[in-house]
Parts: structure tokens; sequence; C-alpha cells
């Protein structure tokens, strides 16, 4: 069975600074996903970056990147500059690429931008 | 241009009531799922269709019943609502492997009363 983990029910960090959300995994299938999705209040769930099991590289996208430790099972993701938008849910999910493909998602994190 | 989209986004009706929510995705997808988010926001898989066909059914109620009339529609219906039903629905459908192949609907809320 897939577990996601977030460990930080909550997260206060000052504008412009940098913020990394944390995310553990446990799969036992070696090829999977790895999701962050943005829930703001007004409810929608918005893609922000993907890593699969097998990329070399980390996914970076504008400015969020995703620091992906495939031995400790860790998949942080970092907001860098943060931003008084920023400030929403933030969840963590996981999609086994074989056989029924459903998202197993974390607790989330709200993170609270200050200005 | 909506790629994933629900209707209604908000749903008050009182207990005992049956009601649907509809989900029509433009995006070509294979596959089709509801997911549930309770009042403490966590997301969980209900169902999932693939071209039709049933293949995730996790622990619901069988007061949920899912009908895919096509591979571009898959609606929920829920038979004798029960106030622990009052959550979001988030309607999502899926395509190949890759991280921008899963798309989400806007939600709706359900509220029973």
């Amino acid at each position: 069975a897939q577990k996601i983990t977030q460990t930080q029910p909550g997260m206060f960090v000052q504008e412009k600074e940098a913020v990394t959300l944390d995310c553990t995994y446990d799969t036992s299938d070696p090829s999977y996903g790895l999701f962050w999705y943005k829930q703001p209040s007004s409810g929608e769930m918005i893609f922000l970056i993907y890593q699969g099991s097998y990329d070399q590289q980390n996914a970076t996208e504008g400015r969020y990147s995703l620091n992906f430790q495939k031995a400790r099972k860790s998949a942080n993701l970092v907001i860098s500059a943060s931003q008084l938008g920023d400030s929403a849910m933030y969840f963590c999910a996981m999609r086994v690429l074989q056989g029924a493909q459903k998202l197993v998602f974390g607790q989330g994190t709200r993170l609270t931008i200050n200005p | 241009d909506t790629a994933v989209s629900q209707t209604p986004k908000y749903l008050v009706t009182q207990m005992g009531n049956d009601k649907s929510i509809k989900c029509e995705q433009n995006l070509g997808h294979d596959t089709m799922y509801w997911y549930k988010q309770d009042s403490k926001k966590f997301l969980k898989i209900m169902f999932s269709y693939n071209n039709k066909e049933l293949i995730i059914n996790e622990t619901v109620p069988n007061r949920f019943s899912p009908k895919s009339p096509d591979k571009a529609h898959l609606n929920l219906h829920i038979n004798s609502l029960e106030l622990g039903d009052s959550a979001v629905y988030f309607c999502a459908s899926s395509q190949g492997t890759g991280g921008n192949g899963y798309t989400f609907g806007s939600g709706t809320r359900l509220t029973v009363v």
C-alpha cells in the first residue's frame, strides 16, 4: 500500500523568504510519480510540480522545485522568494504507475505568508 | 475552455434526499475519477473509470453510485444523503503517466442539513 506523510500541519513564513514543505512517501512499487498541488481558499486544486521515480534530475517549475531524495523516500517542495499569494494548503501526492492510477494524498500543510 | 467541469459548484440539500453531481472533461482522457475531501481537508479516491469501465471502487457506501455514459463523462449519484456526506467532491481525469496528465475539476461543495 502507498502512503504519503506531511508532518507540518501549518507553517508561517515571512514574505520573500524561501520555504520548504516536507513530504515523505512509502511504496514498494519501483515506478511512481510524486505531485504537489496548491489549494487556495477558493478551493480548486492547482498542479504545481511533478517528479517521476526514474527522473535523474530534481523537477523545477519557476519558483517551485522538488527536492527528491529517493533513498530517503522524501519529496520536499521548495518555494523560493515566497509571496503573499502563496498562502494556501499544499498537498503532496503519489501515483503508482501500474494498474489503476489513483493519487494517494498526504494530510496537507497550511502555509501562511506574512507581510 | 474548462478542461474538467463539474456541476453544480455548490449543493445544499436535506438529509434523505437523492442528488447527482455531473462531471465532463474535454481533454480526451481515458480515465476519470471521483475524490472526496472531508472537513479536515483530507483527499481520498472514491471511484475511477477507464473508458467507461469501473476500475477503482474504494470502500464507499452503496448509496454512492458512479455512472459513466461515455469516456468524457463521469457522474456521481448519491441516495439517501446523510450529514456525514457533507464534503467537497472533486472530479479528475488523467491520461498517460506524466505529471501534466492529471487534471482536477473545481470541486462541488455538498452540504447536507
